[in-house]
């Protein structure tokens, strides 16, 4: 079976904190992708990473960074010096059979200044 | 450029009712995805088609149906409204089949409450 859990539902943090968002998966596939999105209150899925099972290089984009770790079968994902614009839910996404996508459900982030 | 567009964005039904959304895809875009978003969890998959023809399919019952036109945009039918079928429906447009191969892009949504 395929699934993706994101065992935090919501996190608070301060303007300027460092916080890493989990997400841990299961699948059988040899091959696969892994995805975050975010999803502003507008309810617009916005891309943020794809990665593929193959390629378990960390990843940094500006103030987003993503640590993959196969052998744990984790995601994680990493916004440093949070701001409060970042505040949003995050989900982190597999790839399946199909044609789908199988999301965790979701880790709501709120920034306070 | 327009992303993927979505109408309605906000409907009420009431149970028993159906439900036609709709969604035109970013131009050029070959596929379309259709997902299920309950309040507080993540969307669930409930069809996708490529070229005008179902590439998969969700688990889902067989009131909720879809279909692609020449033009690529497509439609959400859903029967029989259920309370429980309150929720987001997104689409997701992609240039190729999969996930795998392509990124999705989401629209808006809509969003359906059923009375």
């Amino acid at each position: 079976a395929q699934k993706v859990t994101q065992a935090q539902t919501e996190i608070s943090v301060v303007e300027k904190e460092d916080v890493t968002l989990d997400c841990v998966y299961e699948t059988r596939d040899t091959t696969y992708y892994l995805f975050w999105y975010k999803q502003p209150p507008s309810g617009e899925l916005v891309f943020l990473i794809r990665r593929n099972s193959f390629d378990e290089q960390n990843e940094i984009s500006g103030r987003y960074s993503w640590n993959f770790q196969k052998s744990t079968s984790s995601f994680n994902f990493t916004i440093t010096a949070s701001q409060v614009v970042d505040s949003a839910v995050y989900f982190c996404a597999l790839s399946g059979n199909r044609g789908k996508l199988i999301f965790g459900q979701g880790t709501e982030l709120s920034v306070k200044p | 450029d327009a992303g993927v567009t979505q109408s309605p964005t906000h409907l009420i039904k009431t149970r028993g009712q159906h439900v036609t959304l709709r969604c035109s895809p970013i131009s050029g875009h070959k596929s379309v995805s259709w997902y299920q978003q309950v309040l507080g969890q993540g969307p669930q998959f409930i069809f996708q088609y490529y070229e005008k023809e179902e590439r998969g399919r969700g688990n889902f019952p067989d009131r909720f149906s879809a279909r692609q036109f020449p033009n690529y945009s497509s439609e959400l039918n859903v029967n029989a409204l259920l309370l429980g079928d309150s929720a987001l429906y997104l689409c997701a447009s992609s240039l190729t089949q999969g996930p795998n191969t392509g990124e999705l892009f989401f629209g808006e949504g809509s969003r359906l409450t059923v009375l």
